[in-house]
């Protein structure tokens, strides 16, 4: 069953303002993931982070972790109309690489 | 294109028929994964094999559902006596163990009349 909750469910934003989602998960992590979805498209991996690492860059992303928190957010920079899309958080157990996949977070960017 | 192939894209059935996916994965890829997803929802994991070893089931996985990987390579995922229920997203995903990214396939949307 999923254990990640992600906030907000829905985001709206003007094209060119900066995005952020965030993630919450239970056990201890190995690692955290986030991964994008398009309508009627498959899931893309986007930024994986370490559980020994605060903050991670990718071009317009910016992922952090506070593993005493048991969060992570993930922020996209610029915001583009073809970043609409469903943003999944999904974390690693330590115990097993299954991944644990949150609701997401719907963004749609207006133009 | 993630390079993992699913086919087919769409399938429409009538409650109480079988149906059968199929999932190509990255060749070298040795962990293929089996995701259900409804709308609005992230995905859940149904089951995962390792080369051609069924590694793990979840519990959502009923009787009616099976699963394979013959050679290692191509897998099936079989329903039996579909329910309404069943309507979803099934995702396929392979992996090289121990490198931490998952690629997924375009899914198979089940419609269950």
């Amino acid at each position: 069953s999923q254990q990640g909750e992600e906030d907000p469910q829905a985001l709206s934003i003007q094209e060119g303002e900066n995005a952020t989602m965030n993630c919450s998960y239970k056990t201890s992590i190995n690692n955290l993931q986030w991964y994008r979805q398009n309508s009627g498209r498959g899931l893309v991996h986007l930024i994986l982070i370490r559980s020994n690492e605060r903050e991670k860059h990718s071009g317009r992303l910016r992922v952090t972790l506070d593993t005493s928190k048991k969060s992570s957010s993930l922020l996209i920079t610029a915001s583009r109309a073809a970043d609409t899309a469903s943003y999944f958080c999904a974390s690693v157990p330590d115990s097993n690489y299954q991944l644990i996949w949150g609701a997401g977070t719907k963004l749609i960017i207006k133009p | 294109d993630t390079g993992v192939s699913q086919d087919p894209r769409h399938k429409i059935t009538k409650r109480g028929q079988n149906v059968t996916f199929r999932c190509d994965p990255i060749s070298e890829h040795n962990r293929l994964y089996w995701y259900r997803q409804t709308l609005g929802q992230g995905p859940e994991f149904l089951t995962y094999f390792q080369n051609e070893a069924q590694l793990e089931k979840s519990r959502l996985l009923s009787d009616r559902f099976s699963a394979e990987r013959p050679k290692g390579s191509f897998s099936t995922l079989e329903i039996q006596r579909t329910e309404q229920g069943d309507s979803a997203m099934y995702l396929c995903a392979s992996m090289r163990e121990w490198v931490n990214e998952q690629f997924f396939g375009p899914g198979t949307r089940l419609t269950v009349l």
